[in-house]
């Protein structure tokens, strides 16, 4: 069965800081898809990153940068330089060949940044 | 591109009556669509899997006379939470995606429900 776990409830910085934000899954397949978003207070959900099983390289964009590892069943979540605006909940989520691709989310990471 | 609505963005309805949520896709086909719901500080949990033309396909747990789903079109998929009690009070959010592409999901939105 998938499952993915995010352990961080919420995690609190101070600007400048950088934050990692862990992510463990489990699946049976060997075909499937993680992701990233990020969900501000309105709630819309702000898609941040897709990364398939087969592609294990790491992922630069700007401040964010993701570290895949199959070997630890991780997909970890780096803010570098954290900023106030990047106050909001990150959730990770995985989606299986099996079953459709239907997307399973973890419990999510409340990230508060302090200026 | 891949742009997903949902109407309405809140809805305020009396306990017992039905309120309808629809999940539009703006600018392309959705072959598929899902639904999830949202409780307060709690994760996205996924309701059900539609699929245009055919019946939805619920998860453990979800009342499928209590939630109707309709995906009578390429466009557009409703969520109908029948005899709405304050417990059906959420944030209930809409996806959709392309044929053959079911990984690559394009969120609604979403619509908050409160129900009196």
């Amino acid at each position: 069965a998938q499952k993915v776990t995010q352990a961080q409830t919420e995690i609190s910085v101070v600007e400048k800081e950088d934050v990692t934000l862990d992510c463990v899954y489990e699946t049976r397949d060997t075909t499937y898809y993680l992701f990233w978003y990020k969900q501000p207070p309105s709630g819309e959900l702000v898609f941040l990153i897709r990364r398939n099983s087969f592609d294990e390289q790491n992922e630069i964009s700007g401040r964010y940068s993701w570290n895949f590892q199959k070997s630890t069943s991780s997909f970890n979540f780096t803010i570098t330089a954290s900023q106030v605006v990047d106050s909001a909940v990150y959730f990770c989520a995985l989606s299986e060949d099996t079953g459709g691709f239907k997307t399973i989310f973890g419990a999510g990471t409340r990230l508060f940044v302090k200026a | 591109g891949a742009v997903v609505s949902q109407h309405p963005s809140r809805v305020i309805c009396k306990s017992g009556t039905s309120v309808k949520i629809e999940c539009r896709s703006l600018d392309f086909q959705a072959t598929t669509m899902f639904w999830y719901r949202q409780f307060p500080k709690q994760s996205l949990m996924l309701m059900a899997t539609s699929n245009e033309g055919s019946k939805a396909t619920y998860e453990q747990g979800v009342e499928k006379d209590k939630f109707l789903i309709n995906h009578a079109s390429l466009t557009l998929s409703t969520l109908t939470v029948t005899s709405a009690h304050p417990e059906d009070s959420s944030f209930y959010i809409c996806s959709a995606s392309l044929e053959g592409l079911s990984y690559e999901q394009y969120f609604g939105p979403g619509t908050r429900l409160t129900v009196t």
